[in-house]
């Protein structure tokens, strides 16, 4: 079946603007984590979606970064005001349940640059 | 917190062994698992083993686990042109829920 959709795979954006990337997870997956991967800094996890609630919004960056999930199945993240350091791929997983034994299932990500 | 180390680099020659070699600190660790990350795509899961398990093998790639010393490695035999990607060792975090993720062994093969 489709796996993991990001949109877009790219965005180009000015500083100051405001972005929104958008997930669609595999059908039936419960859970959905957003991972920023930056140059020389490894995959940074982000924040980790249950159904609609965010039990986990630890590694958010800052108060300009945002994430909601509808429906139980699509996500978007925004980020206002964005800077050149937010600079990265933007990388959306799913898995069958939050829990130990559930592998999570990549999107090939958004590359976000921030001229 | 947990932490996942790799070493960044390896090169080998097409039809030798690789070994990418990881190190994680939480002891409490369940599953372990191994990501591989071609240019511009995104983590695609190899394989993943279950900490009372000390090897797994599936097809080319055999995972050594070994939990004393909280190390972990990727055996991938003849190797080929076709496997030079980034290979990513991750841990679940401590609530159970998201990965926690090695920078990444960069593995270059040359024919």
């Amino acid at each position: 079946g489709a796996g993991v959709s990001q949109s877009p795979s790219n965005k180009v954006t000015e500083k100051g603007k405001d972005v929104e990337l958008r997930c669609d997870p595999i059908s039936g997956h419960t859970a959905l984590y957003w991972y920023r991967q930056s140059l020389g800094q490894g995959l940074e996890f982000l924040i980790y979606f249950q159904g609609n609630s965010a039990p986990d919004k630890s590694g958010l960056p800052s108060d300009r970064f945002s994430a909601e999930r509808t429906g139980g199945s699509v996500s978007t993240l925004t980020i206002q005001r964005t800077q050149q350091e937010d600079s990265a791929v933007y990388l959306c997983a799913s898995s069958l349940q939050g829990n130990y034994n559930s592998p999570l299932h990549f999107g090939n990500g958004t590359r976000l640059t921030v001229t | 917190g947990e932490d996942v180390e790799q070493s960044l680099f390896l090169s080998v020659r097409e039809g030798d062994s690789s070994v990418i070699n990881c190190t994680y600190t939480d002891s409490s660790s369940t599953y372990l698992y191994w990501y591989k990350q071609e240019p511009g795509a995104g983590l695609q899961l190899l394989t993943y083993i279950f900490s009372n398990m000390d090897m797994k093998q599936d097809q080319r790639l055999t995972v050594l686990l070994n939990k004393k010393d909280k190390h972990l490695s990727l055996r991938i035999a003849d190797t080929q042109t076709g496997d030079s990607a980034i290979y990513f060792c991750a841990e679940r975090d401590q609530a159970g829920t998201a990965l926690i993720f090695g920078k990444g062994t960069t593995l270059s093969v040359s024919s």
